[in-house]
């Protein structure tokens, strides 16, 4: 069965500092990857996802199969980015997307 | 465009009363789902529709139950609250082709005392 771990239920960086949030899954397919953000009184969306390789405000994220990772980075943290983000897994046959259990990000001033 | 809309946006149950949460989306979308978000525990589904007509248990669909009323609307419904039910419910719904782009609605804050 699939599965998405991330290991930190709560980052807290300053503003201007590097971020990464982490996310390892398990799965024995090939794996599409995305990264879910909700920002304060916000709903639920989509960040990124993998296939595409862009950088979206300032974050990127590589799916590294070897080490079944999807590690989401930005190099400079903004106060903006404080938020909740979700690592997704998505396996195509289940028709549904599993979630990991959530990182709070929190920038500090 | 609402997109996804959910009521009631807050209630409070006694254990043993029952439920509905409505949701609706005007996206024209085929699929609908409902998540429930607890502290430490992250989004899990309880149920999902594929399609109009279809319904199919997610990872937590045990006290639960969904209605597919149409294509705009998704209902579930608690039929006995419990207190392992307090949480927040989200309903999302994506296009059939990009099941991994799901729209979210504002939840429903669930409280069973």
């Amino acid at each position: 069965a699939q599965r998405v771990t991330q290991p930190e239920k709560l980052l807290s960086v300053f503003k201007g500092a590097p971020v990464e949030l982490k996310c390892n899954y398990s799965y024995s397919g090939s794996p599409e990857l995305f990264w879910y953000v909700q920002y304060s009184r916000q709903r639920l969306q989509l960040l990124l996802r993998h296939i595409s390789r862009e950088s979206i405000k300032g974050f990127t994220a590589d799916l590294n199969k070897g080490e079944t990772s999807f590690h989401l980075k930005k190099p400079f943290a903004q106060e903006e980015d404080s938020a909740m983000y979700y690592c997704a897994l998505f396996t195509g046959g289940g028709n549904k997307l599993t979630f990991g259990t959530g990182t709070q990000l929190k920038v500090e001033l | 465009n609402a997109g996804v809309t959910q009521t009631p946006k807050f209630q409070v149950l006694k254990t043993g009363q029952s439920m509905t949460l409505q949701c609706a989306q005007d996206m024209n979308h085929n699929s609908m789902y409902w998540y429930r978000q607890d502290p430490g525990m992250g989004l899990r589904l309880i149920y999902y529709s594929a399609s109009e007509g279809t319904t199919d248990k997610g990872e937590v669909p045990n006290g639960y139950n969904v209605s597919r009323l149409n294509k705009r609307e998704f209902s579930l419904r608690l039929e006995s609250a419990a207190p392992s039910q307090t949480s927040v419910y989200f309903c999302a719904s994506s296009d059939r082709d990009r099941v991994y782009e799901q729209y979210f609605g504002p939840g429903t804050r669930l409280t069973v005392t």
